[in-house]
């Protein structure tokens, strides 16, 4: 079965200050994976998605994820981060086939200090 | 519509009662989802629906938990004799095709006292 790591909780981050947030996952062939953001009291954003091609992946608001099989880590990152990134952020893993749920990580929680 | 519309945005609701939770997907999404947040948790998959194929139910955890999607569009997800540990908030996405990448709502937070 697929699943999904996200081995930080918590982090902390200054205004301006480079971002990477870590994602594991597990699963036995290529997977579809994303970056979801939730502000509090919202729904969660898309922020980007791998599907195949190119491994370093754009999304919006200056955010970038990069696929390493490797390691099979996608981690999230921006090179300067804004008090408005504060937020909480989801990994997920997706299957190809079957019943096409994504599998979410529990969550890393960004704070941003002036 | 513009995107996926969820209702009521909160609910409360005492012990035993129960509850409906309305989805109005993304006009022409074929793929709905309903997940669970409980508070500090990640999200737990309930169902799936896709165009007219059977229900993937298996994330459902209980048989107090049912839901339907009528026309192929709008859902909604009943909760029978509700429990404490029913408190969540109830997330509903929709998605255009095969692949997963969904649109989320803002979901419904239940309380359930």
């Amino acid at each position: 079965a697929q699943s999904v790591t996200q081995p930080d909780i918590h982090i902390t981050v200054s205004e301006g200050a480079s971002l990477e947030l870590r994602c594991n996952y597990s699963y036995g062939a290529t997977p579809y994976l994303f970056w979801y953001v939730q502000s509090p009291g919202q729904g969660l954003q898309l922020l980007l998605k791998y599907f195949s091609g190119d491994t370093l992946v754009q999304g919006i608001k200056g955010f970038e994820a990069e696929f390493k099989r490797s390691q099979s880590s996608f981690n999230l990152r921006k090179p300067s981060v804004h008090w408005s990134d504060a937020a909480e952020y989801f990994c997920a893993v997706g299957a190809g086939t079957g019943r096409r749920a994504l599998t979410f990580g529990s969550g890393t929680r960004l704070q941003v200090q002036p | 519509g513009a995107g996926v519309s969820q209702s009521p945005s909160n609910k409360v609701t005492e012990k035993g009662k129960d509850v409906e939770l309305r989805c109005d997907p993304i006009s022409g999404h074929t793929a709905l989802y309903w997940y669970r947040q409980s508070l500090g948790q990640g999200l737990e998959f309930l169902i799936y629906f896709q165009g007219n194929s059977a229900p993937d139910k298996s994330g459902l955890p209980s048989d107090r938990f049912s839901a339907e999607r009528t026309g192929g569009s709008v859902s909604t997800l009943t909760i029978q004799r509700t429990q404490q540990e029913d408190s969540a908030v109830y997330l509903c996405a929709s998605s255009t095709d095969q692949r997963p990448g969904y649109t989320f709502g803002s979901g419904t937070r239940l309380t359930v006292v």
